[in-house]
């Protein structure tokens, strides 16, 4: 079936470490985009890519990175700078602009230990 | 900087009630509107996209319009089931700054239709 894969669902990370958030997507969509969404709020935008080896910052983007070395990957990494990395993690694509239908994976919960 | 409000933040309904959920957003110029859906602990489920140049999208019982001028939109269900209970978010994409790939999210609102 044709979607968006995010791994894992639940982790847990000991303060100081990086963690790796795996997404992939069959849909052959250009753009991928990451967001961070916290209880009872809004997403905000981390990272997106709208090709690959190209990636621009979001609203956010501090304590985190990506990369785009492949279409169908777009990793998000927590780095142990990230104040206040315990939140939902959702990956999303979308064929071009974000102005098409954004489709998105099931998320990745992520809490600090 | 674009700026998304839903109102209300909660609604609690009847099942079989019509009702109407409300966003707003500051910068009116916009690339498009959606509308999702969002179940607990999932990801979210795009409803209906609006254009900037049409004015209503329809999709089964789900009818969203857009007021670009006033900075509004409306999403209406029709005859609410109990299946309809989920948060609902507006997103806004494109803002004067001209990025197309950005969508700016409302905190959404949390419906429940009560059996």
């Amino acid at each position: 079936d044709g979607g968006i894969t995010q791994s894992p669902k639940y982790l847990f990370r000991k303060e100081g470490q990086n963690v790796t958030l795996s997404c992939e997507q069959n849909l052959n969509h250009d753009a991928m985009y990451w967001y961070r969404q916290d209880p009872g709020q809004g997403l905000r935008l981390i990272y997106y890519s709208q090709i690959v080896n190209d990636f621009q910052k979001g609203d956010i983007a501090e304590g985190y990175s990506v990369s785009r070395e492949k279409k169908e990957s777009f990793p998000l990494t927590v780095t142990s700078a990230q104040k206040n990395p315990t939140a939902f993690y959702l990956c999303a694509s979308s064929t071009g602009a974000a102005g098409n239908t954004i489709y998105f994976g099931e998320g990745s919960w992520l809490t600090v230990v | 900087k674009q700026e998304v409000t839903q109102i209300p933040a909660a609604l609690s309904v009847p099942e079989g009630e019509n009702l109407v959920l409300n966003c707003s957003f500051t910068d009116s110029a916009i690339y498009n509107l959606q509308w999702f859906r969002q179940d607990p602990g999932k990801g979210l489920t795009s409803l209906l996209l609006i254009q900037s140049s049409q004015r209503e999208q329809t999709s089964g019982r789900l009818n969203a319009s857009l007021d670009k001028s006033s900075g509004r939109s409306t999403l209406y269900i029709a005859a609410s089931q109990p299946g309809d209970s989920a948060t609902y978010l507006c997103a806004v994409a494109g803002d004067s700054g001209g990025s197309n790939y950005k969508l700016t999210f409302g905190k959404g609102t949390l419906l429940t239709v009560n059996p």
